[in-house]
């Protein structure tokens, strides 16, 4: 079965960077897109930006675009989100999705990892 | 950027049927796709391509989406229905919805 197992979370200061990492099993992880999406305390969901499978194409949100950098190892069926000059608006659970496309411009997440928390205070 | 919007709240009493909207600029011409979220739990897929279901998800659980509005409907809603739930699409990004809590009473 697909599994989706994140890890990297933690707490962090106002403007420290975190790693974090996801690992896929149950599926061939380089024939799918993947995502990162994260919900605030008491929050919506947020996308927060894709990778192709090949890690060639690229987006990202607007509120993470220039301190978080999405990556992903396919020879280890992994995925990383590398996130920088954090703020404490960035306080959420981050999920990675695996993410399913109907055509070249429409996505949806079709199974998601059980989350990691990442706490940005002082 | 582009806005989905969908009432925060609907309540149903066991046995009925649920509708949740969600409205975007023109999101009849995109896909609409809807995740369930139980508290403390992880979003699931429940419906994609505006009406497919995923295997698994019950048949009660049908989507349709025309002009500016996508809708999810729940037939014949369980106490096990009880959770948010959020539409999303895709405009050059992933947008999601506000997220609607479906009470059953």
């Amino acid at each position: 079965q697909v599994q989706l197992v994140e890890s990297g979370g933690g707490l962090v200061k106002p403007g420290g960077s975190l790693r974090l990492s996801c690992a896929g099993s149950g599926f061939t992880f380089s024939d799918y897109f993947m995502s990162w999406i994260r919900q605030a305390p008491g929050k919506g969901l947020e996308w927060v930006s894709y990778i192709s499978r090949s890690g060639s194409t690229i987006y990202y949100a607007d509120s993470v675009k220039g301190r978080f950098t999405i990556s992903r190892d396919n020879a280890k069926n992994s995925l990383y989100l590398q996130m920088n000059s954090l703020r404490a608006e960035d306080t959420a659970v981050y999920y990675c999705a695996r993410t399913a496309a109907v055509t070249w411009s429409f996505y949806y997440f079709d199974y998601w990892g059980q989350g990691t928390r990442v706490t940005v205070s002082s | 950027s582009y806005e989905l919007t969908q009432p925060p709240s609907v309540s149903v009493s066991p046995g009925q049927t649920a509708s949740i909207t969600c409205s975007g600029d023109k999101l009849g011409d995109k896909y609409a796709s809807w995740y369930q979220q139980k508290p403390g739990q992880s979003p699931v897929l429940v419906i994609h391509q505006d009406s497919k279901r995923p295997s698994g998800i019950p048949e009660r659980f049908s989507g349709s989406n025309s002009g500016n509005t996508a809708t999810l409907t729940i037939s014949g809603t369980q106490a096990m229905d009880e959770a948010d739930y959020y539409c999303q699409a895709w405009d050059s990004s992933g947008v999601f919805g506000t997220g609607t809590k479906v009470t059953v009473l």
